[in-house]
């Protein structure tokens, strides 16, 4: 079933501008993976965090996690146009599974 | 690097007919799985495997098979296509053997139609 579900599910900006999306889910977790697609390709690997971690950074992005809320959040800084791209969250609930929200489509206009 | 490669990219199949979405790997990934993609639905877990000749299936089975004798292929089939598989189907690969543990890494996916 749905696990993680990402909010909101579609955010317009302007390049220059952050991006926040979060993503809530309802059972315990190992891990929170974030991945992105850009149309009409596979899904790419961001960040995963594991469960004993609050937060992580990789480049522009930023990840925080609280699993005592159940949620996560994905910060874009500084956002391009090449950001364009649906976003997805994903957990790991200790059953071999990666569980799969269904989305958040960023469009980052120039 | 080719990583995970999806054949065919495009097909068009009548009901009932049968075919096999081929998934290849090069990473020596012990996990593979194959989702499936529909509009406002996310990805769908079908069937995963953990290693050569271990399958198993996940949210979303009836109607697909799966095998797994290599560790470097993983094929889903069609015994008999249906109007609802119509979907967009990608191939994952992980160099964990629990899969979830570790980054999946995306084949480009299979557009099906099932006219």
């Amino acid at each position: 079933s749905q696990q993680g579900e990402e909010d909101p599910q579609a955010l317009s900006i302007q390049e220059g501008e952050n991006a926040t999306m979060n993503c809530s889910y309802k059972t315990s977790i190992n891990n929170l993976q974030w991945y992105r697609q850009n149309s009409g390709r596979g899904l790419v690997h961001l960040i995963l965090i594991r469960s004993n971690e609050r937060e992580k950074h990789s480049g522009r992005l930023r990840v925080t996690l609280d699993t005592s809320k159940k949620s996560s959040s994905l910060l874009i800084t500084a956002s391009r146009a090449a950001d364009t791209a649906s976003y997805f969250c994903a957990t790991d609930n200790g059953n071999n599974r990666l569980a799969f929200g269904k989305g958040n489509q960023v469009v980052v206009i120039p | 690097n080719a990583g995970v490669t999806q054949t065919p990219k495009f097909q068009v199949l009548k009901t009932g007919q049968s075919m096999t979405l081929q998934c290849a790997q090069d990473m020596n990934h012990e996990y593979m799985s194959w989702y499936r993609q529909d509009p406002g639905m996310g990805l769908r877990l079908i069937h995963y495997s953990v290693g050569a000749g271990i399958t198993d299936q996940g949210e979303v089975p009836n109607g697909y098979n799966v095998s797994r004798s290599t560790t470097e292929d993983f094929p889903l089939r069609l015994l008999s296509a249906a109007p609802s598989q119509t979907s967009v189907y990608f191939c994952a690969s992980s160099y964990s053997h629990r899969g979830a543990d570790s980054p999946l890494h995306f084949g480009n996916g299979t557009r099906l139609t099932v006219t």
